[in-house]
């Protein structure tokens, strides 16, 4: 397997436009997390799915925030309008359980100018 | 407040001595304890975990860690380290055990001397 799959590896827009950022898991995997790392406040968990259904989203920022997961295959993470304080690296993760051995991405690096 | 603790931002060791990262937490219940590395531009690897049974635990690449209750600790070590495990170590945990999301500490980034 190829792992966890993220694109794009670096995306640099300016403040106002909408981000896409797309996740592949692990196929099997049930759970999906995205995660935001920023210097200021470490790793956070943003939202997670089990079998395509968000779980909590109790991590999401704010409004500007949205994820989907159409199929089991495939998550989306859309920021609009974007802003600079979204600059950040996002990560996804997958797992066959919410709390055991989570398979991360290589991330997504985000500015925000 | 509930935490996770991680006191060292950037520890620096020579090639071949021992390592000590530490981790400490403040949740009441026993939780579920984890470690793991991210290397440079990479997404994060679990070196090892800890639900219950031997406080001792053995990881991946060398890696061991001691599960403390009345410290309330989980500190990482390796007896001798290699320049190739110079990266980032996050302690982890589910602060519930079996229910509940992991929280990650801040990290201690680790570089080696030759």
């Amino acid at each position: 397997d190829a792992g966890v799959i993220q694109s794009p590896r670096h995306e640099v827009t300016e403040m106002g436009q909408e981000v896409t950022l797309r996740c592949k898991p692990i196929s099997g995997h049930d759970y999906l997390f995205w995660y935001r790392q920023t210097m200021m406040r470490g790793l956070e968990l943003l939202i997670y799915f089990n079998n395509n259904v968000p779980i909590d989203d109790s991590g999401m920022p704010e409004d500007r925030f949205s994820a989907k997961m159409p199929n089991a295959s495939f998550s989306t993470l859309k920021i609009q309008p974007s802003e600079p304080r979204d600059s950040a690296v996002y990560f996804c993760a997958s797992s066959w359980t919410a709390n055991e051995k989570l398979f991360f991405g290589s991330g997504t690096q985000l500015s925000v100018l | 407040a509930q935490s996770v603790t991680q006191p060292d931002i950037h520890i620096t060791v020579s090639e071949g001595a021992s390592l000590e990262l530490r981790c400490n937490y403040s949740y009441g219940a026993t939780p579920y304890l984890f470690w793991y590395v991210q290397s440079p531009g990479q997404g994060l690897q679990l070196l090892l975990k800890y639900f219950s049974g031997d406080t001792l635990v053995q990881g991946i690449k060398g890696f061991e860690a001691e599960f403390k209750r009345s410290q309330s600790s989980f500190n990482l070590r390796k007896p001798s380290v290699h320049w190739s495990d110079a990266a980032e170590y996050f302690c982890a945990v589910v602060p519930g055990g079996s229910q509940g999301n992991l929280i990650f500490g801040k990290g201690t980034k680790l570089s080696v001397k030759p």
